[in-house]
């Protein structure tokens, strides 16, 4: 059965640190790490992580991608009031014909200020 | 605002009612999802369409039912439920399958069976 395992499952952080999240996972016919923020109830997307594109950034977001580890990160420098969030880790994986999305149980993130 | 709308928003129903979860998204995407999201758990997926035809069944039971009258339209029929089905319940959609395109979800529906 294909596993997804977020750590830290929360954090509290204040204004202006730098943070780091981490996800590994176990899965078959791997395809794919998606990083999602959940601030309400709607997943926002963030990354989506392959083989040919194992790095992204996007302002103070960044993720890197390491398949040798069966991991991934996401980092937030200088963080901000406004990542409070849930961060969401899914790994996509081949499933025969289709190809499904597996979940972690999130980062609760807490940005004091 | 990802573009995948839920109606309603939150909904309260009794074991015995019948009700029914509504999503859309005009995206272009062929392929939509529901999701179940109780607290302190993973998303878990419940069933999957693509391009209309529903490709996955996650063991649900059968007091959910799912249509998919076209690929911009999905419901989720509700009848005889459990309290321990109170959650959120997550629509998304893909352009192609979920984890070789990204999915945008909609904001959910809170659901409390009483």
């Amino acid at each position: 059965e294909d596993k997804v395992v977020q750590s830290p499952l929360s954090l509290v952080v204040h204004e202006g640190d730098t943070v780091t999240l981490n996800c590994s996972y176990e899965v078959t016919n791997f395809r794919s790490l998606l990083w999602y923020k959940q601030e309400k109830k709607a997943p926002t997307f963030l990354f989506m992580l392959t083989s040919s594109g194992i790095e992204k950034k996007s302002g103070r977001l960044s993720s890197i991608l390491d398949k040798k580890e069966l991991s991934s990160i996401l980092n937030i420098t200088a963080t901000q009031t406004g990542d409070s969030a849930i961060y969401l880790c899914a790994v996509g994986a081949y499933t025969g014909a289709n190809s499904k999305l597996t979940f972690g149980k999130g980062i609760t993130l807490s940005v004091r200020p | 605002e990802t573009g995948v709308t839920q109606t309603p928003r939150h909904l309260v129903m009794g074991m015995t009612n019948k009700k029914s979860l509504k999503c859309e998204q005009h995206l272009g995407h062929n392929a939509m999802y529901w999701y179940k999201q109780s607290a302190k758990k993973p998303l878990e997926l419940m069933f999957v369409y693509n391009f209309k035809e529903q490709t996955e069944n996650n063991s649900v039971p059968s007091r959910f039912s799912p249509e998919c009258p076209n690929s911009s339209h999905l419901f989720l029929h509700l009848h005889t439920l459990q309290p321990e089905d109170s959650a959120l319940y997550l629509c998304a959609s893909s352009l192609g399958l979920a984890g070789n395109t990204e999915a945008f979800f909609g904001q959910g529906t809170r659901l409390t069976v009483v």
